[in-house]
């Protein structure tokens, strides 16, 4: 059983329109990451959190933006999609060593 | 920065084959080791992991031993199954006790056929 949901697992939308892709865990991990999959496999982090009313930029920018009102709670926002920002988004969460990512979102701008 | 290299795939293999795929790493610290695998159309998983050198990470017949000497930290499995088909990631995380951040090696895929 997943402890960490993202919703939706595809999304086919148009440009200029804004999304939001929903990461929630239950347990109770204060650092939660997203990250952006390219088609060849490699995994960029985009935005991070330490905690409630923390968010960071990652190592690649994006467009996106986060916020962290719950610790449980961790959605992503695109304000105006772009066929660049086809890819695929992974969440994760940790409590210690190591992350537990959900099932991601697959995104498609067209 | 802390890096991770692997292997480039994709590693084809017949059921029953052994596997190896190489990792090796770069990091400034003592940092923590895992392997991440992830099944078509989904998410990543933790396959195993070590966290000090020396130990061996084990899981569904998949072992990986830290090795500080030669800072390598490579996958195997002695008879592979058609259902391992997948992408595996080698990873480190630095930060230490404190904030922990994982580096992602750039993924090997595995085909393994009938």
């Amino acid at each position: 059983e997943a402890d960490i949901y993202q919703t939706p697992r595809y999304l086919v939308i148009g440009t200029g329109k804004k999304i939001t892709l929903e990461c929630s865990q239950t347990m109770g991990h204060d650092k939660m990451y997203w990250y952006q999959q390219d088609p060849g496999m490699e995994l960029h982090l985009i935005h991070y959190s330490y905690g409630v009313n923390s968010t960071e930029k990652g190592d690649l920018s994006s467009e996106s933006t986060v916020s962290r009102i719950r610790t449980e709670h961790f959605p992503l926002t695109l304000e105006s999609a772009r066929p660049s920002h086809t890819s695929q988004y992974l969440c994760a969460s940790s409590g210690g060593v190591g992350y537990t990512f959900g099932s991601g979102t697959r995104l498609t701008v067209v | 920065g802390d890096s991770v290299t692997q292997m480039e795939g994709p590693v084809t293999l017949s059921e029953e084959a052994f596997l190896t795929i190489n990792c090796t790493y770069t990091a400034t610290g003592y940092p923590s080791l895992f392997w991440y695998v992830q099944y078509p159309g989904e998410g990543l998983q933790l396959l195993l992991k070590a966290t000090k050198a020396d130990d061996k990470g084990s899981n569904k017949g998949f072992e990986a031993t830290y090795r500080k000497e030669t800072t390598s930290f490579h996958l195997e499995k002695g008879s592979v199954q058609v259902s391992d088909s997948a992408v595996y990631f080698c990873a480190l995380s630095e930060g230490g006790t404190g904030f922990q951040k994982l580096v992602f090696g750039t993924g090997t895929r595995l085909l393994v056929s009938p």
